[in-house]
């Protein structure tokens, strides 16, 4: 079946330690995404990436990084410069190549990181 | 970035009760499309809408792209428990936007009592 996985799950991490969130898609989208969420709050965008070896910076991109090597992977990195790290990340890929208008989002099952 | 408004913030209702909920921007969009997303879980999509005034209907759901591309609005009919979950409106501002972004609303937590 075709879709978009991110892992782990969830995920531990100590202060001051970087951590690598997975997002693999096997949909052939161009598009990647990457937001965070808070307790009761919307998506904010860390990062997007329309093409390989190309991405953009979001609204929150401080603290973070990301690499598209591959069309199917969009790894996130949540560096130690990251304040606030604790959150859920959710992992979002979309078909670019079809019409402009057509910009539906699918989803990951998300990863919560929590920083001990 | 661009911000939508969603209303209500959450809404605790009757089992059987139909429900509504909407979003606005001061803005002008091209796509509005409505999620729902249960705990832990990624959001999914539940509708998605391209024209003005379009009205689409995913069974019990109705949702309508709003005449003046800045508001839309989800009804919920006769709900039942596994509706519970929060419900976000995203939509693609008509500003051109290289990256197709999706603009998220802050969601609407939907609490059904049985």
């Amino acid at each position: 079946d075709g879709g978009i996985t991110q892992s782990p799950k969830y995920l531990f991490r100590k202060e001051g330690q970087n951590v690598t969130l997975s997002c693999e898609q096997n949909l052939n989208h161009d598009a990647m995404y990457w937001y965070r969420q808070d307790p009761g709050q919307g998506l904010r965008l860390i990062y997007y990436s329309q093409i390989v070896n190309d991405f953009q910076k979001g609204d929150i991109a401080e603290g973070y990084s990301v690499s598209r090597e591959k069309k199917e992977s969009f790894p996130l990195t949540v560096t130690s410069a990251q304040k606030n790290p604790t959150a859920f990340y959710l992992c979002a890929s979309s078909d670019r190549t079809r019409s402009i208008m057509n910009t539906e989002a699918f989803f990951g099952q998300g990863t919560r990181l929590t920083v001990v | 970035g661009q911000q939508l408004n969603q209303s209500p913030q959450s809404m605790f209702i009757q089992e059987g009760e139909d429900v509504s909920m909407n979003c606005t921007s001061s803005s002008i969009f091209n796509t509005w499309l409505w999620y729902k997303q249960e705990p832990g879980e990624g959001p999914v999509l539940l509708i998605a809408l391209y024209k003005a005034g379009e009205l689409t209907s995913n069974g019990r759901l109705t949702a309508q792209f709003g005449i003046t591309r800045k508001d839309s609005f989800l009804n919920i009919s006769a709900s039942i428990p596994s509706d519970v979950g929060i419900y976000f409106c995203a939509g693609q501002p008509f500003l051109y936007n290289a990256g197709n972004m999706l603009t998220f609303g802050g969601g609407t937590r939907l609490m059904v009592k049985p």
